[in-house]
């Protein structure tokens, strides 16, 4: 699985649109990005996943480059609840198999009143 | 629908006894993995078991063990535990097909060795 950086820390203001950068240079054309986030000391949440296309969900919008070396994860309104470390993560999905998700040290975003 | 249980949800254990933490998988998915995490580090992948059988296994020493069960439950064993054992121990669960967003975690067993 490709490897992702992260910058370690953000902060955000409560309200505000919270941009989370990823940078997967080595991304292969079957590897999705794929975002958790881990709220303290729980186990981490799914959020959303890509291939090439923009995604949008419930809880975040995803943004993939055109060459697909890097994506930003958007929270179009955070709130206190949303301080925590996210991950982002590139692997294959392959249907008929599963394997195991390989976490970096992510990004721990702080939201602020 | 019930999802990932992990017990006990705290252990506090003796350096050199065992350990044995459990893991029920959301209904129907037969894929579960551990992850060890370390005060103020990130998730560590431990193993992966899928249809009763270890799949993968991350870079731990062999005194790390576990096994699924018909039921697809798991548990993970540590023997001869030491003081860096003390984390934060993950159970997710998945089922085939899914791919990375079909994962889903339980709240881990916080493992204390003294």
């Amino acid at each position: 699985d490709a490897k992702t950086t992260q910058p370690p820390s953000m902060d955000c203001a409560e309200g505000r649109a919270a941009n989370l950068p990823c940078n997967h240079s080595t991304i292969s054309g079957n590897e999705y990005v794929y975002w958790y986030r881990q709220i303290h000391s729980q186990g981490p949440q799914y959020i959303i996943h890509g291939l090439k296309n923009n995604e949008t969900n419930e809880m975040a919008s995803l943004i993939i480059t055109e060459d697909r070396k890097s994506s930003t994860l958007i929270l179009p309104h955070a709130t206190l609840r949303d301080t925590a470390v996210y991950y982002c993560i590139v692997r294959v999905f392959n249907t008929g198999t599963a394997s195991k998700l390989t976490f970096g040290t992510g990004t721990r975003l702080q939201v602020t009143l | 629908e019930a999802g990932v249980t992990q017990s006990p949800t705290h252990l506090i254990k003796t350096r050199g006894q065992q350990a044995t933490l459990r893991c029920s998988p959301i209904s129907g998915h037969t894929s579960v993995y551990w992850y060890q995490q370390a005060l103020g580090l990130g998730l560590q992948f431990l193993l992966w078991y899928d249809e009763g059988e270890e799949r993968n296994r991350g870079n731990f020493p062999p005194r790390f063990s576990g096994r699924q069960f018909p039921n697809y439950s798991s548990e993970l064993n540590v023997n001869a535990l030491e003081l860096e054992d003390s984390a934060l121990y993950l159970c997710a669960s998945s089922y085939l097909n899914t791919g990375g967003h079909g994962y889903t975690f339980g709240s881990g067993t916080r493992l204390t060795v003294v």
